[in-house]
This record gives structure tokens, C-alpha cells and sequence, in this order.
């Protein structure tokens, strides 16, 4: 069974940093693109952005509202995928959830709220 | 980007009634197309990918169809556990954008 766990949302103020991490099982997790797509409170969702495989080249896109502030990133070791947000903004507010390949799994998803 | 346009954005339907939301792309994205449901404070959870293949456990009163430009979810007979709010999302060209989403409310 696919499982999708992910950590490290909390409180944080403008202008500071967090990483979330997402710690995948039930599949070969080396072999999958990942994705990260976000919630903000009553809203709907929105796309993040996508890392590719080590074999396709590994590269990350990420959406034009987070371009040069988010990263993504993988571990393959140890099956697990990052987003290191930085400069946060309070509209970057939501819970976030990581899924595989065209978001055919979900985990629980993380709150990461931005406010001073 | 990309827009896709739901609709309607919510409706009131009773149980056993058949229900059809409409996802309209800007341009085309083929058969890219995934459609996803989402109770509250739950994940989504993907119903239909590729238009029109049925998630494996997704029950059989969901299907999907369209290609290019136009795409609907249809839901057979709708029941109580369908009562949620319904996704469409392009995995054509990048970002991989979500319609607005379609509230199933109780009639």
C-alpha cells in the first residue's frame, strides 16, 4: 500500500524559512515523480511544482507564485521528498500535501501558517 | 497558463440522481485530465485519470469523459458518501493547473 507521510509544517513568521519532508513507502520510490500541491484555508488547490526521476534528469519546476522562493528536492536513500520554503509570505499559508507522479496518491498533507 | 473552467461551481442534487460537471481547458491538453474528489479536512483523492479511466476501488457510478478541450465527470446514482467537492486538474503543459471545483451539497 502506497503511504505519503508528511512533517515539518508549523507557525512561521514573514520572511522565514521552513522544509517539509515526505516520507514515502509501498512503491520504489526512486522510480516516481513527485509532486507538492497546496491548499489554503477554504480554497482550492493549487499546483506547487514536480521533481523528476534521477533517470529523467531529476529537475524540478515549480509554479510562478513560489518560482525562486521553494525548492524541491529528493533523497532517494532514504525515500523521502523535501520542499525548503524560503522568504514565506503569508499567502503562502495552506496545508501542504506531497503526491506521486499526476497525484494519483495523496499523504495527509502539513499546515504551514505564516503570520507574524 | 492553462485555465480550467468548472461548472458548476456547486449544486444540490438528492440521492439517486445523476450529476455532470463540466471542466473546460483554454487550450487543448489531449486526454491529461484527472478529476478528484475531497471531503472536508480530508486529502483529495483521485477518482479518474486520463480523462476516462476509472481509479482502481473507485466505484463504478464515476466515469469520465473528453478529450482536448471539454471534459465531464458523471456520477451515475449519486449516494450519500458522494456528498464532497470535485477537482479537475491538466497534467498537459506546465504548471499543472486545477479547476475551481464543483461543492455536491444535499438537496
Amino acid at each position: 500500500e502506497v503511504q505519503l507521510v508528511e512533517s515539518g509544517g508549523g507557525l512561521v513568521e514573514p520572511g522565514g524559512s521552513l522544509r517539509l519532508s515526505c516520507a514515502a513507502s509501498g512503491f520504489t520510490f526512486r522510480n516516481a515523480w513527485m509532486t507538492w500541491v497546496r491548499q489554503a484555508p477554504g480554497k482550492g488547490l493549487e499546483w506547487v511544482g514536480r521533481i523528476a526521476t534521477k533517470t529523467d534528469g531529476g529537475t524540478a519546476d515549480c509554479a510562478a507564485p513560489v518560482k525562486g522562493r521553494f525548492t524541491i528536492s529528493r533523497d532517494d536513500s532514504k525515500n523521502t521528498l523535501f520542499l525548503q520554503m524560503n522568504s514565506l509570505k503569508t499567502e503562502d499559508t495552506a496545508v501542504y500535501y506531497c503526491t506521486t507522479g499526476n497525484s494519483g496518491n495523496w499523504g495527509q498533507g502539513a499546515l504551514v501558517t505564516v503570520s507574524s | 497558463d492553462i485555465q480550467m473552467t468548472q461548472s458548476p461551481s456547486s449544486l444540490s442534487a438528492s440521492v439517486g440522481d445523476r450529476v455532470t460537471i463540466t471542466c473546460r481547458a483554454s487550450q487543448g491538453i489531449r486526454n491529461d485530465l484527472g478529476w478528484y474528489q475531497q471531503k472536508p479536512g480530508k486529502a483529495p483523492k483521485r477518482l479518474i485519470y486520463a480523462a476516462s479511466s476509472l481509479q482502481s476501488g473507485v466505484p463504478s457510478r464515476f466515469s469520465g469523459s473528453g478529450s482536448g478541450t471539454e471534459f465531464t465527470l458523471t456520477i451515475s446514482s449519486l449516494q450519500p458518501e458522494d456528498f464532497a467537492t470535485y477537482y479537475c486538474q491538466q497534467h498537459n503543459t506546465y504548471p499543472f493547473t486545477f479547476g475551481g471545483g464543483t461543492k455536491v451539497e444535499i438537496k
